[in-house]
């Protein structure tokens, strides 16, 4: 069975800490994986996407890294403020289908 | 340009209640995905179309649960003798190519 596992389930951080989310999936032959933000009340807001061959992305201070073989991916976040607040999601795409799989979320909340 | 669309985007339905949740895509997309989203969870994969067929329907949890898409572009989630474990965020996606989805911000179904 396709499962995506996301640790911790909730995170609580000082401004201005580095930290690390991570995401696990049982099957990887994933097409590609995404990381997104969901702030409470609101939809996904998509932050990353890195295809199956490729090993990270970044945007600002994000990054993204992804182990295919060993079934996991991290989600970087350099410096964190309040405003990153929110609840992040992890997502796999297989080729075969077209639904993306989800894990549970991590919760963060970064305290001014 | 405009992103996905809900409506509405909160419903509170009596136990037994037929609803009807609506989902505008981006224009020209051909796919269009939804996800229910339980408290607390990440988002489960209900069903997809590309155009106007119903390409898979295998979330979808039970037969009281009925979408369409009839001209291919607005689709529409019936959810019918509505029960409490209904209650849940409903998120539309829509894709032009299948693998990037973009997320609506939801329809919040509460049924009492």
């Amino acid at each position: 069975k396709q499962e995506v596992t996301q640790i911790p389930a909730a995170l609580s951080v000082p401004e201005g800490e580095n930290l690390v989310l991570n995401c696990s999936f049982t099957d990887s032959a994933i097409y590609n994986l995404q990381w997104f933000r969901q702030d409470p009340g609101k939809g996904l807001t998509s932050l990353l996407l890195i295809q199956s061959s490729q090993r990270e992305q970044t945007s600002g201070r994000l990054n993204a890294s992804l182990d295919k073989s060993s079934g996991r991916s991290t989600l970087y976040i350099a410096a964190s403020q309040p405003g990153d607040s929110a609840t992040y999601l992890c997502a796999v795409f297989y080729n075969q289908g077209g639904k993306l799989i989800f894990g549970q979320g991590t919760e963060l909340s970064v305290k001014p | 340009g405009a992103g996905v669309s809900q409506s509405p985007r909160y419903k509170v339905a009596k136990r037994g209640q037929d609803v009807a949740l609506r989902c505008d895509p981006i224009s020209g997309h051909v796919s269009l995905f939804w996800y229910q989203q339980a408290l607390g969870q990440g988002p489960e994969f209900l069903t997809y179309f590309q155009n106007e067929a119903q390409l898979d329907k295998s979330g979808l949890p039970s037969d009281r649960f009925f979408a369409e898409r009839p001209e291919g572009s607005v689709s529409t989630l019936k959810i019918q003798r509505t029960q409490q474990e209904d209650s849940a965020v409903y998120l539309c996606a829509s894709s032009g190519n299948r693998v990037e989805q973009y997320f609506g911000p939801g329809t919040r179904l509460t049924v009492t």
